[in-house]
């Protein structure tokens, strides 16, 4: 596609459901991020795939998170049981090959989680 | 470890007028990339412009050009006739060379005023 695309674009659930976001970056980019921007702050790291692989899984902020990316493409990011402080908008983003001096992210509107 | 500070919540700016957004940053590396973010209502993070650390030269895109100072480590956007569609939140980020990692700030709200 011509951007980064993410489903669903809002998302209102029960506190302790489980739900499932989706990513859909870039053609080609082999780089995925995902963070978390709570209301009125800035961006909060997650995880970060190159490939299929996370190097890096440093930000998940406990185990009830998860993501997984198939295909070098789309990726999920799943909180199981989710709490009320879950919520928070979910960006994904995707660039080229991050290691490269040219690299620069690109970002989907996000997915707004709203935890009753 | 990298920091990136945006010290303005909020900023509001007479339409035409020119702004200027504040960002400073703490690192001891040498190789590394500075980053102006948009984010309007719609939510989309959309990149204004990128410095490399070892250009002397201020990027430029347009209306929007930054002031790097890196002795200062210092890096401000400024904005030349405002225009409405540029209120938005606006944030900093900072990436090591030769590495995925991305750090943001806090972000700072710009108002333009008709």
């Amino acid at each position: 596609g011509a951007g980064v695309s993410q489903s669903p674009s809002n998302k209102v659930t029960e506190k302790g459901k489980d739900v499932e976001l989706r990513c859909d970056p870039i053609s080609g980019h082999t780089a995925l991020y995902w963070y978390r921007q709570s209301l009125g702050q800035g961006l909060e790291f997650l995880i970060y795939f190159q490939g299929n692989s996370a190097p890096d899984k440093s930000g998940l902020p406990s185990d009830r998170f998860s993501a997984e990316r198939t295909g070098g493409s789309v990726s999920t990011l799943t909180i199981q049981r989710t709490q009320q402080e879950d919520s928070a908008v979910y960006l994904c983003a995707s660039s080229l090959e991050a290691s490269e001096s040219t690299d620069t992210q690109y970002f989907g509107p996000g997915t707004r989680l709203t935890v009753l | 470890a990298q920091t990136v500070t945006q010290s303005q919540p909020e900023m509001s700016v007479q339409e035409a007028e020119t702004v200027t957004l504040s960002c400073t940053y703490d690192t001891s590396e040498s190789d590394y990339y500075l980053f102006w973010y948009k984010q309007p209502p719609s939510r989309q993070m959309i990149l204004v412009i990128r410095q490399e650390a070892y250009k002397q030269q201020n990027a430029t895109e347009n209306r929007f050009s930054v002031n790097f100072q890196k002795a200062a480590k210092s890096f401000s956007l400024k904005i030349s006739d405002s225009q409405l569609g540029d209120a938005a939140m606006y944030f900093c980020a900072y990436r090591s060379g030769g590495t995925y990692k991305y750090i943001f700030g806090t972000g700072t709200r710009l108002k333009v005023l008709a």
